[in-house]
């Protein structure tokens, strides 16, 4: 089974603050999601990674692969009550089962 | 994005009733199918993956006649909880793998079921 540690679990900030959350593994996967999920939702896909060393940005959300694609980061800029919510990054080594990290919660105090 | 839908999103039912929920591609076709087990402040459990036409693989620790999974569609799986107990009150959550050559999954909203 292949695990996917995020850190930090939990992460309360104040409004307009930047923050990042880390996920790691000890595997090699072909492409890495990462998801938000909101009380009493399903997880909503935020972005696919698939090249080592990749940056995506989504607004004030910028994602990262590591070069060896064991590891992600997802860095969010200017911080909002709007961002709360539980973050997930998922993997595959390949066309397999998607293996889910522990979770981030993230609180943004206005 | 690709939508899943899931339905019912909340139900409440008696011990030793069964309980089923629905999960649909709405504007695809995914010949598979996941579910999952969300547990209060935690992350996804895979349960089971549901592939079309043929038998669900299960997860170890999850019992295939408790959780029952058929995939009789490109566009539908369904998730039956049989003789439901209070244990397995939790939320239920289906996803829906987009193309061949992807591992891409889109989520339904969660079925939080409540067993009495």
């Amino acid at each position: 089974t292949q695990l996917l540690e995020q850190s930090p679990q939990f992460l309360s900030i104040q409004e307009g603050e930047n923050l990042t959350v880390y996920c790691n593994s000890s595997s090699v996967f072909s492409s890495l999601q990462w998801y938000r999920q909101e009380p009493g939702e399903g997880p909503v896909l935020l972005v696919t990674v698939v090249t080592g060393g990749e940056v995506k940005k989504l607004k004030r959300l910028t994602f990262q692969f590591g070069d060896a694609r064991k590891d992600s980061s997802l860095h969010i800029t200017a911080a909002q009550p709007g961002d709360t919510g539980l973050y997930l990054c998922a993997g595959a080594p390949g066309y397999q089962k998607v293996t889910f990290g522990t979770g981030t919660k993230l609180q943004v105090i206005p | 994005g690709a939508v899943v839908s899931q339905h019912p999103s909340r139900v409440i039912c008696k011990s030793g009733t069964s309980v089923k929920i629905e999960c649909r591609s709405l504007d695809f076709q995914a010949t598979t199918m996941f579910w999952y087990r969300q547990f209060p402040k935690k992350s996804l459990m895979l349960m089971a993956t549901s592939n079309e036409g043929s038998k669900a693989t299960y997860e170890q620790g999850v019992e295939k006649d408790k959780f029952l999974i058929n995939h009789a569609s490109l566009t539908l799986s369904t998730l039956t909880v049989t003789s439901a107990h209070p244990e397995d009150s939790s939320f239920y959550i289906c996803s829906a793998r987009v193309g061949q050559g992807k591992n891409i999954q889109y989520f339904g909203a969660g079925t939080r079921l409540s067993v009495l």
